[in-house]
């Protein structure tokens, strides 16, 4: 079963609408989580680092107000994309490293976004 | 830095046809190298991995060879199926857990 659950699965909203999207690992804790943004027919860009009780890490070009990250607990991180326009409009996913794991990362099934 | 870099798609083959895929990397180190797949409208899936020069990863009839040497990391198959149909990615895994991807390649298997 899924290690890692991400929700919701998709969102349709208004323009200027803000959206929360959630990432918990499941059956293990995560200090780390990493957000990924995915366009059409493109690769996982690497949008930032969760950090476990400590400020997110932002890759180069990603806003850090548009894009909130909260990771209030061992298990669970948000991502908030405020104020959401049209070009906002991707598919996110999130990621949590799981040291006993034979894979590097487990992945969510990732939310799509579209703003109206 | 870190990168991965894959053979431009849109890749299409007929059924049983010999599939290749070719990925290098760029990286500090010998990072782990991995191959994912992603299915329409679904998330990714571990298709296979390599930990170290001269693995050979393995599943579902797919093969990749961790070459220190030329820096790559080629997927191949013998003989692909229509529902092998989906987007590929290549990456690899720095030492801070980031996980790297290349631009991906999609495959269409026609019947």
């Amino acid at each position: 079963g899924a290690v890692v659950s991400q929700h919701p699965s998709r969102v349709i909203c208004k323009s200027g609408t803000s959206v929360k999207i959630e990432c918990r690992s499941l059956d293990f804790q995560a200090t780390t989580m990493f957000w990924y943004r995915q366009f059409p027919k493109q690769s996982l860009m690497l949008m930032a680092t969760s950090n476990e009780g400590s400020k997110a890490t932002y890759e180069q070009g990603v806003e850090k107000d548009k894009f909130l990250i909260n990771h209030a607990s061992l298990t669970l991180s948000t991502l908030t994309v405020t104020s959401a326009h049209p070009e906002d409009s991707s598919f996110y996913i999130c990621s949590a490293p799981d040291r006993d794991s034979n894979q590097p990362q487990h992945f969510g099934d990732g939310t799509r976004l579209s703003i109206l | 830095g870190n990168s991965v870099t894959q053979m431009e798609g849109p890749v299409t083959l007929s059924e049983e046809a010999f599939l290749t895929i070719n990925c290098t990397y760029t990286a500090t180190g010998y990072p782990s190298l991995f191959w994912y797949v992603q299915y329409p409208g679904e998330g990714l899936q571990l298709l296979l991995k390599a930990t170290k020069a001269d693995d050979k990863g393995s599943n579902k009839g797919f093969e990749a060879t961790y070459r220190k040497e030329t820096t790559s990391f080629h997927l191949e198959k013998g003989s692909v199926q229509v529902s092998d149909s989906a987007v590929y990615f290549c990456a690899l895994l720095t030492s801070y857990d980031k996980v790297i991807f290349g631009p991906g390649t999609s495959l269409s298997v026609i019947p």
